[in-house]
């Protein structure tokens, strides 16, 4: 049973343009979402997160954005870079939880 | 502030052998928490720790098993090695585990089975 779904197992963006990453979940007990960023060879990197009481969290070039009746949430990255190209990965949990779920992860890929 | 760390980064080893994989948190952290990830499932939770104590485990045979040391260190070990534990297991930490939901990774250790 995946919890956590990321349908898109790749994406390819021109640079300059917007990329927008999207994931899904079903457990209505996750009420914290986030978003890690994975080179090969690396761990994940933490981008932003967002809390089931807000709809949007911005950092920068990097904006999630929460709708919880559809239990969908999104993450935009403008303008995008080289550097972006990379597998991200949507991640949930709950109050008390102490794990991650995560999805399957997008390959994202910016061309010049 | 350096960053966690991960030992050894690769290894390869044989059906029916152990390993034990070692993971330093970042300075004042005090959850620890271990992932495998691998091609067809995923990032998958194997169990978090927080003042020695396992809290929290995900759902693997009894053979995947951890400790944490009093200084927030922690290893996990796997018996009895099985072709299928090929994967990259990582280490995450965090400052407690409960109300912060950020976990900051390790470069992950590759074990290898054969």
């Amino acid at each position: 049973d995946q919890q956590v779904k990321q349908n898109s197992p790749s994406l390819s963006v021109q640079e300059g343009r917007i990329s927008i990453l999207n994931c899904d979940y079903t457990n209505s007990m996750f009420d914290y979402f986030l978003w890690y960023k994975k080179y090969p060879a690396e761990g994940p990197t933490f981008l932003i997160s967002i809390s089931s009481i807000k709809d949007k969290n911005e950092d920068g070039r990097f904006t999630v954005f929460l709708n919880k009746s559809a239990k969908h949430l999104s993450l935009h990255i403008v303008p995008s870079q080289p550097g972006d190209s990379a597998v991200y990965f949507c991640a949930a949990s709950w109050w008390g939880a102490q794990k991650l779920v995560f999805g399957q992860g997008t390959r994202l890929t910016i061309n010049p | 502030k350096a960053g966690v760390t991960q030992t050894p980064r690769y290894l390869i080893k044989t059906r029916g052998q152990q390993v034990t994989l070692s993971c330093s948190p970042i300075s004042g952290h005090r959850s620890v928490s271990w992932y495998q990830q691998t091609p067809g499932q995923g990032l998958q939770f194997l169990f978090e720790y927080f003042s020695e104590t396992q809290r929290n485990k995900g759902n693997f045979p009894g053979r995947f098993s951890g400790r944490q040391f009093s200084n927030s260190r922690s290893e996990m070990n796997v018996s009895t090695l099985e072709l299928g534990d090929s994967a990259l297991y990582l280490c995450a930490s965090s400052l407690s585990g409960t109300g912060s939901y950020e976990q900051y990774f390790g470069p992950g250790t590759r074990l290898t089975v054969t």
